[in-house]
């Protein structure tokens, strides 16, 4: 079992539709990450939350909007999104700041965009 | 500019033998590496990292060895199990920093 939590696991949305992306880790730590990977591809980083806020985004299209509520909670607002973007989000956390430390990952959200 | 490479798209081995998984990489300044596994809908599950002050890092089946002249490191599974069978990516980063920089992966295929 993950100790990074993402729902929902699977999602169908339309173009024109306004959905949202969360995860949930009770780890303790204070890194939070947004990656998107796309069929045989490595993940590709979009978005890091530290302490809470937004530190680094990597030229996300402004459809995509994340959002932090606390430390233990991350979303991901979705919004006219397009066809390309359907693929697997993964949320992943760390303890942060100035220590080298692994990246865990959830199971991911698989997004197909009709 | 592709700063950390696998570049074997897959391996097979028997079941019992070693697998060693290789990557390259070209940014001077990374200090931090890490190996994850993936299975098919599944997230990266952490395997093993090596920080740069370190030529080897060894749990149980896995060892890391990095080789910095070479920007090279390799993940060596000893012995393999069938239900290693999954696609290894390895990843770098430095300055104790946020972005991972990850390789393109190879599959590894167990055979029993």
């Amino acid at each position: 079992d993950t100790e990074v939590t993402q729902t929902p696991k699977h999602l169908v949305m339309g173009m024109t539709n306004k959905k949202s992306l969360k995860c949930e880790q009770h780890m303790g730590h204070r890194a939070m990450y947004w990656y998107k990977q796309k069929a045989k591809k490595p993940p590709e980083l979009m978005f890091v939350y530290s302490y809470e806020k937004l530190s680094i985004n990597e030229s996300v299209p402004s459809r995509f909007s994340p959002e932090c509520p606390n430390s233990s909670l991350l979303n991901l607002h979705l919004h006219a999104l397009q066809p390309e973007d359907s693929a697997l989000y993964l949320c992943a956390s760390s303890r942060g700041g100035t220590y080298n430390s692994p990246l865990h990952f959830g199971n991911g959200t698989r997004l197909t965009v009709t | 500019d592709q700063q950390v490479k696998q570049n074997s798209p897959s391996l097979s081995v028997q079941e019992g033998r070693i697998s060693i998984l290789n990557c390259d990489y070209t940014n001077s300044m990374f200090d931090y590496f890490l190996w994850y596994k993936k299975y098919p809908a599944e997230g990266p599950t952490f395997l093993i990292s090596i920080s740069s002050i370190k030529d080897k890092n060894e749990d149980g089946r896995f060892t890391v060895f990095l080789n910095k002249s070479a920007k090279h490191l390799s993940l060596h599974i000893v012995p393999s199990q069938p239900g290693d069978s999954a696609v290894y990516f390895c990843a770098a980063s430095y300055n104790a920093g946020n972005m991972l920089t990850f390789g393109g992966g190879t599959r590894l295929m167990v055979k029993p």
